[in-house]
Parts: structure tokens; C-alpha cells; sequence
């Protein structure tokens, strides 16, 4: 299974921006898959955000705020998540997901935003 | 509304297996897949696999092959995760996860959990 390393951890300060990354093994093209992402808060299940493959094919869960986005860059086989006007509610564990292959999934290891 | 309740925590010996059950409401069960998701303690969340509840074809994660069987009673709403041959690193949350797929597209995520049972392996 392939590996999508996330940042352990990141923090920024209310109202700013966080961008949250999720870089692809080199064998694995990130602008050939789908980057969901989900957002999990102590003691509770994860909560589904959004996927994101292209400008014109992206989806945003049921209730979650548009200051929540998703990106790539190709150049860093990275995917990313935007969260702009950050909140005190938006800290939390942030993991990224693909499915490499046909039904067969993997998370990436997980950030831990800590809102400042 | 949709509902994903999963069964109490259990305590297990090593070698021992565990039955984790995941009953769905407020949707047609035989719709959407089930998919099981775990999660150690302070660590990060593990994809297991995926049942199709219709058929109940089944998809697992290379590592939990041969070890992980899940099944379903649609009669009563129910998937069920069993996790043989357990040993101490199997202590973890498990999750239930309804899986939404777009089926003109490639998308699938999931959009309802169950709120987890913590399964411990220890002598």
C-alpha cells in the first residue's frame, strides 16, 4: 500500500489561512486520483470534507463551509487543503485519502492543526 | 435521518477474535457499502475494507487478508467486521463507514460513521 505522508502537525492563528498537504509516493501521480479529506475532533468519528481532482471536478460535503477547499500541486505530487478565516472549531486532525487502486483505500498519516 | 450504531466494547485475549456489529437506519441498507475503518489509540485512522451489503462481495486491505471477514443480515440492517487471530497491536477503535459513490464518476467517499467500539487485546 502506498504511503501519503502528511505534516504531524501545523498551526496558524485565528483568521488566517492553513494549508495542509498530502504528498504522493513518486509512483503515484497525484493529478490522476481524487484527494478526499476528512476532519476528525477528539473522541468523535471523522467527519467528511470534500474531494478534490480538478478545478471543474471538486465536491464539498454536506455542511461544510466553502473555507474549506481543496487543491494540487503537480509539481510536489502533493494534494492540499485550504482552510481560509480559520476558526477555534477547526482545530482538529485533518487526513487526506485515496484509492489507489480499485477498492483498496489508504489514509494519509493525519495533520493535527492547532488553531492559535 | 442516517444512522450507523455499532456495538459495545470488548475486551479480548490474544489469538482470540472479535464480532463488531454496525446497524444502519434512516436509508436502504442494501444501497450503500460498509466500510471499516480503525484507529489505535492517538494514532491515525486505517482503511480495512469495504462490503457491498447487496451482493455481499467484500474488499479487504492486503494487510488484514486472511484475518478479516465481513458480512451482513439485511433482514435486520446489520454489518458485521470479524477480526481473527488477534493480538495486542488490534487494539484499536473500530469504525463502521457508509460508503457514498457517485456512479457516472470515480467518487467515493464516507458520508456516515458509526460513533466506534474500542476493542482491547490484552492477557
Amino acid at each position: 500500500q502506498p504511503v501519503l505522508t502528511q505534516p504531524p502537525s501545523s498551526s496558524a492563528s485565528p483568521g488566517e489561512s492553513a494549508r495542509l498537504t498530502c504528498t504522493l509516493p513518486s509512483d503515484i501521480n497525484v493529478g490522476s486520483y481524487n484527494i478526499y479529506w476528512y476532519q476528525q475532533k477528539p473522541g468523535s468519528p471523522p467527519r467528511y470534507l470534500l474531494y478534490y481532482y480538478s478545478d471543474s471536478d471538486k465536491g464539498q460535503g454536506s455542511g461544510v463551509p466553502s473555507r474549506f477547499s481543496g487543491s494540487k500541486d503537480a509539481s510536489a505530487n502533493t494534494g492540499i487543503l485550504l482552510i481560509s478565516g480559520l476558526q477555534s472549531e477547526d482545530e482538529a486532525d485533518y487526513y487526506c485519502m485515496i484509492w489507489p487502486s480499485n477498492a483498496s483505500g489508504v489514509f494519509g498519516g493525519g495533520t493535527k492543526l492547532t488553531v492559535l | 435521518q442516517v444512522q450507523l450504531v455499532q456495538s459495545g466494547a470488548e475486551v479480548k485475549k490474544p489469538g482470540a477474535s472479535v464480532k463488531v456489529s454496525c446497524k444502519a437506519s434512516g436509508y436502504t441498507f442494501t444501497s450503500y457499502d460498509i466500510n471499516w475503518v480503525r484507529q489505535a489509540t492517538g494514532q491515525g485512522l486505517e482503511w480495512m475494507g469495504w462490503m457491498n451489503p447487496n451482493s455481499g462481495n467484500t474488499g479487504y486491505a492486503q494487510k488484514f487478508q486472511g484475518r478479516v471477514t465481513m458480512t451482513r443480515n439485511t433482514s435486520i440492517s446489520t454489518a458485521y467486521m470479524e477480526l481473527s487471530s488477534l493480538r495486542s497491536e488490534d487494539t484499536a477503535v473500530y469504525y463502521c463507514a457508509r460508503g457514498w459513490h457517485d456512479v457516472d464518476t470515480a467518487v467515493y467517499y464516507f458520508d456516515y460513521w458509526g460513533q466506534g467500539t474500542l476493542v482491547t487485546v490484552s492477557s
